[in-house]
């Protein structure tokens, strides 16, 4: 059965930093991974989305990469903002079913 | 992107009562259509899978006479959970993909409280 890990499981960086986030999963059969924000009693958002053919997805400040056969995917995060401040979920799908991490809460201090 | 909806937002409703929630693909078939729930300071837990038109597929432990999925449109999933107890207090949210993509659309959640 796919297991998805964060690492870590909570960081604080005063703001302006750069940072990156874990995510692991033991199964390498993905059809892709994405990378969620969510807020304190919302939904998730979406933030990236990669294939398993692709290496890596940039979306304004966040960059995610995939490296399928280690069963890695980080998220970089540029220049952090308080704004940024939240828990981040990766997921994996196999096609058939989601698998959730269990969440890197960050927070970004002014 | 593509945008799907969930009504109530906040529910609450007394012990023994049942809640309905609804789960809606605003601009997008959901053939596909995901149920959630998230426990305070846990990661969402995957309830069940629903195709449109046949029977949900529930997860190991959760009860399918109690929380009663339908799925009978392509965009149109509803929740029902019966005889809600104060522990089915949580935050429901549902996630639809469709035929074209496998990229999850998720709805913004329905927090459940049962008194």
């Amino acid at each position: 059965k796919q297991e998805v890990t964060q690492i870590p499981a909570a960081l604080s960086v005063p703001e302006g930093e750069n940072l990156v986030l874990n995510c692991s999963f033991t199964d390498s059969a993905i059809y892709n991974l994405q990378w969620f924000r969510q807020d304190p009693g919302k939904g998730l958002t979406s933030l990236l989305l990669i294939q398993s053919s692709q290496r890596e997805q940039t979306s304004g400040r966040l960059n995610a990469s995939l490296d399928k056969s280690s069963g890695r995917s980080t998220l970089y995060i540029a220049a952090s903002q308080p704004g940024d401040s939240a828990t981040y979920l990766c997921a994996v799908n196999t096609g058939n079913q989601f698998y959730f991490g269990t969440g890197t809460s960050l927070t970004v201090i002014p | 992107g593509a945008v799907v909806s969930q009504h109530p937002s906040r529910v609450i409703c007394k012990s023994g009562t049942s809640v309905k929630i609804e789960c809606r693909s605003l601009d997008f078939q959901a053939t596909t259509m995901f149920w959630y729930r998230q426990f305070p300071k846990q990661s969402l837990m995957l309830m069940a899978t629903s195709n449109e038109g046949s029977k949900a597929t529930y997860e190991q432990g959760v009860e399918k006479d109690k929380f009663l999925i339908n799925h009978a449109s392509l965009t149109l999933s509803t929740l029902t959970v019966t005889s809600a107890h104060p522990e089915d207090s949580s935050f429901y949210i549902c996630s639809g993909t469709s035929s074209l993509s496998y990229e999850q659309y998720f709805g913004p959640g329905t927090r459940l409280t049962v008194t």
